[in-house]
């Protein structure tokens, strides 16, 4: 199946500071990305849509200028956690979706950030 | 609104025992559905899908089946084995880009 790499692995930061997850879809293109973030024993939860070229779709309750997302090329979305607080602290996953006529998402590995 | 729910958090099976794990959901107009497997501190593993012009497929010891009527999504491990133990997910999509995920099922396969 189609990869996604998701960089960092593991990041723990300081209250205040900004943090980058890279979310890359290494053998395909994806036009649309997916940004979810999941508590300890919790299901998925969709922070946020990102389509190449423009600007992120969030869901209710997900604050856009503290989670930033970029998606400038059709193999890599960014999302920034920007100020963060120990309350951000959390499993953070990308999907991406293959193009054409199958809907399939593929999922990174997450990234777990803890703010400290 | 619209959700998408698992009837048992837990599901402890015998090892080689057939699995079957469940989902409701509420949007009639969902046309696709995934399973996934989550192991911990792991991102969700696609198992298999269905379209809602079927309403079974099976793949490689996995079956899911579809049942439109009562909106009902099950997932069927035929021969559990140690390394199926994990989280399954059951997801619908819902509009063009949207997918929601149901709460989970945790899976422990007993020796």
């Amino acid at each position: 199946g189609a990869v996604v790499s998701q960089h960092p692995s593991r990041v723990i930061c300081k209250s205040g500071t900004s943090v980058k997850i890279e979310c890359r879809s290494l053998d395909f293109q994806a036009t649309t990305m997916f940004w979810y973030r999941q508590f300890p024993k919790k299901s998925l939860m969709l922070m946020a849509t990102s389509n190449e070229g423009s600007k992120a779709t969030y869901e209710q309750g997900v604050e856009k200028d503290k989670f930033l997302i970029n998606h400038a090329s059709l193999t890599l979305s960014t999302l920034t956690v920007t100020s963060a607080h120990p309350e951000d602290s959390s499993f953070y996953i990308c999907s991406a979706e293959d193009g054409g006529s199958s809907y399939e998402q593929y999922f990174g590995p997450g990234t777990r950030l803890t703010v400290t | 609104g619209e959700s998408v729910g698992l009837h048992l958090p837990t599901l402890s099976v015998q090892e080689g025992d057939n699995s079957i794990i469940n989902c409701a959901y509420s949007n009639s107009a969902s046309d696709y559905f995934i399973w996934y497997k989550q192991e911990s501190g792991k991102g969700p593993q696609f198992i298999i899908d269905i379209r809602s012009n079927m309403d079974k497929r099976q793949g490689q010891r996995v079956t899911v089946l579809l049942n439109k009527t009562v909106k009902h999504l099950s997932l069927q491990i035929a021969a559990t084995q140690p390394g199926d133990s994990a989280v399954y997910f059951c997801a619908e999509k819902a509009g063009t880009y949207k997918y929601i995920f149901g709460t989970g099922t945790r899976l422990k396969v007993l020796a």
